[in-house]
């Protein structure tokens, strides 16, 4: 099985970008889709990302997603940040009979 | 609007059992679109997969608790449950019921509002 490692914080101004990476561990990025979860303080986890980069209906177009085969890694990029979007992110991926979280990464929106 | 509850006592002596029920409302669990999850996050920690199960009862269990972990569904309530037996103090966390796509890719689409369970004596 692999390991998805996230930094674990990063911090941005308010209207700036964003990009917290997902580095899987072993096998391809590409073997499997990428999602992501935000995760605001005293709530439930939701999806933001699906398939690697799809927003499910609702989230904002300011979030996307994408992967990079040369570092084996996905990304999610947040564009002109929000006070609101200060959560604590999740990358997740899959096997036939495993699911993988990443350890999270607490984004700090100052 | 599908809805997700989980239920179940908030404190389990160490080496009992913790068992757990996700009432689904405003929809039907009987979907083969679907599948079911259990889903827990350590106080201050990540999000860790205990495992998932279909309304036909197909399960797939974490590699890492698949010993201790048994999932079962009740159509008929429209409830899926989770046991985890000889719990420790490592099984205290916050336990989340949530649904999965498994169209394309698997994914958690949506989550129970969690409960909070406690190993102590």
């Amino acid at each position: 099985n692999f390991v998805l490692t996230q930094p674990h914080s990063v911090s941005e101004s308010p209207g700036k970008t964003v990009t917290i990476s997902c580095t899987r561990s072993s096998g391809s990025i590409a073997s499997n889709y990428v999602q992501w979860y935000q995760q605001r303080p005293g709530s439930s986890p939701t999806n933001v990302i699906y398939e690697d980069n799809q927003r499910p209906s609702g989230v904002p177009e300011r979030f996307s997603g994408s992967t990079d085969r040369s570092s084996n890694s996905a990304s999610l990029t947040i564009s002109g940040l929000k006070t609101e979007d200060e959560a604590d992110y999740y990358c997740q991926s899959y096997t036939s009979n495993n699911r993988v979280f990443g350890g999270g990464t607490k984004l700090t929106v100052l | 609007q599908l809805q997700l509850q989980e239920s179940g006592p908030g404190l389990v002596k160490p080496s009992e059992t913790l068992s757990l029920t996700c009432t689904v409302s405003g929809g039907s669990i009987n979907s083969g679109s679907y599948f079911w999850a259990w889903i827990r996050q350590s106080p201050g920690k990540g999000l860790e997969w205990i495992g998932s199960i279909s309304y036909s009862e197909s399960t797939y269990y974490s590699p890492s608790l698949w010993s201790r972990v048994t999932m079962s569904v009740d159509t008929s309530k429209n409830q899926f449950s989770l046991k985890l037996t000889s719990v420790t103090a490592g099984d205290t966390a916050l336990y989340y019921c949530a649904r999965e796509q498994q169209l394309v890719s698997w994914y958690f689409d949506l989550w129970g509002r969690g409960t909070l369970v406690s190993v102590s004596s």
